[in-house]
C-alpha cells in the first residue's frame, strides 16, 4: 500500500482557514486521495476525496498536486468542532475496499 | 439515515467469556468492515466482508470471530480474549460499485464503536 506522510500535529485560531498538508511520493494512478477526520470519542467521518482534479464540498476543499505526490486540505474557516485527527488515505479504484489509517494529523483549534 | 449503530458502547469481559459485539446499517450497503484502533494509535482494519461474504482477513487471530448474518448486520464473536485485545472496535459500511464481490472506492461510513475492556 502506498504510503501517506503528515504532520503529526498543527494548531490554528478560530474563523481562520487551515491548511493540512499531506505527501504521497508513491501515488499510483490508480490510488484516489482520501480525506477522513476522527473527532474525540468518535468513529472517523468522511470528508472528501479526489483523483487529479481539486475539489469542494461543504466541508472543506482538497487540493492536489499536479504530479500528484502531495495534496492539502484546506478548511476554510476553522470552528472549534474542526479539531480532530484528520487522516490523509490513499484507496485503490479497485479491487477490494481497504482504509489504512496512517498516523494523521491532530488539528488544535484555539478559540 | 446514514446512522451506523454498534452494541454495546463498552464491555468489560474477562479472559475465559465468550461475548459478541453487534454492528447495524440500514444504508441498503453491501460492504461491512471491522477495525481496531488502540489509544491514540490509528485504526487497523481486521475484516472486509462484501455480499456477506468475508473478502479480507488481515491475519487476525481466531480468537476473534466475524459473521455476517444479512446485509444489514455484521457481528464480530470474541472468546478467550487477552487483556492486549482492549481497544475501540469499529465497525464501518459502504456501498458496493462495480463487479460482485468487489468492494469499491465509495465512502465508510463509521459507528462510534465499543470499547473493549479485557480483564
Amino acid at each position: 500500500d502506498a504510503k501517506t506522510t503528515q504532520p503529526n500535529s498543527m494548531e490554528s485560531n478560530e474563523e481562520e482557514p487551515v491548511h493540512l498538508p499531506c505527501n504521497h511520493s508513491t501515488i499510483s494512478g490508480t490510488d484516489y486521495i482520501h480525506w477522513y477526520r476522527q473527532l474525540p470519542s468518535q468513529g472517523p467521518e468522511y470528508v472528501i476525496h479526489g483523483l487529479t482534479s481539486n475539489v469542494n464540498n461543504r466541508m472543506a476543499s482538497l487540493a492536489i498536486a499536479e504530479d500528484r505526490k502531495s495534496s492539502t486540505l484546506i478548511l476554510h474557516r476553522a470552528t472549534l468542532r474542526d479539531a480532530a485527527v484528520y487522516y490523509c488515505i490513499l484507496m485503490k479504484i479497485q479491487g477490494a475496499q481497504k482504509l489504512v489509517f496512517g498516523q494523521g494529523t491532530r488539528l488544535t483549534i484555539n478559540p | 439515515d446514514t446512522e451506523v449503530t454498534q452494541t454495546p458502547k463498552h464491555l468489560v469481559m474477562g479472559m475465559t467469556n465468550k461475548k459478541s459485539l453487534k454492528c447495524e446499517q440500514h444504508m441498503g450497503h453491501r460492504a461491512m468492515y471491522w477495525y481496531k484502533q488502540k489509544a491514540k494509535k490509528p485504526p487497523e482494519l481486521m475484516f472486509v466482508y462484501s455480499y456477506e461474504k468475508l473478502s479480507i482477513n488481515e491475519s487476525v487471530p481466531s480468537r476473534f470471530s466475524p459473521e455476517c448474518p444479512n446485509s444489514s448486520l455484521l457481528n464480530l464473536h470474541l472468546h478467550a480474549l487477552q487483556p492486549e485485545d482492549s481497544a475501540l472496535y469499529l465497525c464501518a459500511s459502504s456501498q458496493v460499485l462495480g463487479k460482485r464481490g468487489a468492494a469499491s472506492t465509495d465512502t465508510q461510513y463509521f459507528g462510534p464503536g465499543t470499547r473493549l475492556t479485557v480483564l
